[in-house]
């Protein structure tokens, strides 16, 4: 079935920093992808998406393309701040019809001042 | 305007009870789901209804029971809780293929 792997945190950085969080897929097919974050205390909200290869999704500086040969969608920040400190989530919508989201573990960010 | 809404944020109750959450949508949206998380902050989809008709049923112990009276609700229903029920539960509603997740519940069993 449909999967997603990320790199397990915690990440922890410097403001200012640059950030990876690595994120790469298995499904059938061209899969829909997308990044949500999640708060400390509150639910998931989307942060980025790409529906088919080459697109690049891009939302409050951060950035992810979505690449076919690789099939990754690794997220990027050039400069995280203190208020990016949240969980992270890689994920896939297979071409199947369900609209079921298929989650990666989540990766933590904490940015220190 | 709250755009998804469960109740209650938060739920303490002992083993062998029953109990329910709710979810509203304020949004339009035809099709809403429940996830759990873990934990570990691991998230799972459990249920997927589209204008009150089930569509996903993953591997969810049948205590767990989902009613839709209508397109903008989607509760669910816990019986006989174990600890492992343990959990924050999200609803969440969809257009298209972007999600939209409300706060979450809280669950602790005791």
């Amino acid at each position: 079935g449909d999967s997603v792997t990320q790199m397990e945190g915690p990440v922890t950085l410097s403001e200012e920093a640059f950030l990876t969080i690595n994120c790469t897929y298995t499904a059938t097919g061209y899969p829909s992808l997308f990044w949500y974050v999640q708060y400390p205390g509150e639910g998931l909200q989307l942060l980025l998406k790409a529906t088919k290869a080459d697109d690049k999704g891009s939302n409050k500086g951060f950035e992810a393309t979505y690449r076919k040969e690789t099939t990754s969608f690794h997220l990027e920040k050039g400069s995280v701040q203190v208020s990016d400190s949240a969980v992270y989530f890689c994920a896939l919508i297979g071409r199947g019809g369900s609209e079921k989201l298929v989650f990666g573990k989540g990766t933590k960010l904490t940015v220190n001042p | 305007d709250t755009a998804v809404s469960q109740t209650p944020k938060y739920l303490v109750t002992q083993m062998g009870n029953d109990k329910s959450i709710k979810c509203e949508q304020n949004l339009g949206h035809d099709t809403m789901y429940w996830y759990k998380q873990d934990s570990k902050k691991f998230l799972k989809i459990m249920f997927s209804y589209n204008n009150k008709e089930l569509i996903i049923n993953e591997t969810v112990p049948n205590r767990f029971s989902p009613k839709s009276p209508d397109k903008a609700h989607l509760n669910l229903h816990i019986n006989s809780l174990e600890l492992g029920d343990s959990a924050v539960y999200f609803c969440a509603s969809s257009l298209e293929e972007t999600q939209y997740f409300g706060p979450g519940t809280r669950l602790l069993v005791l």
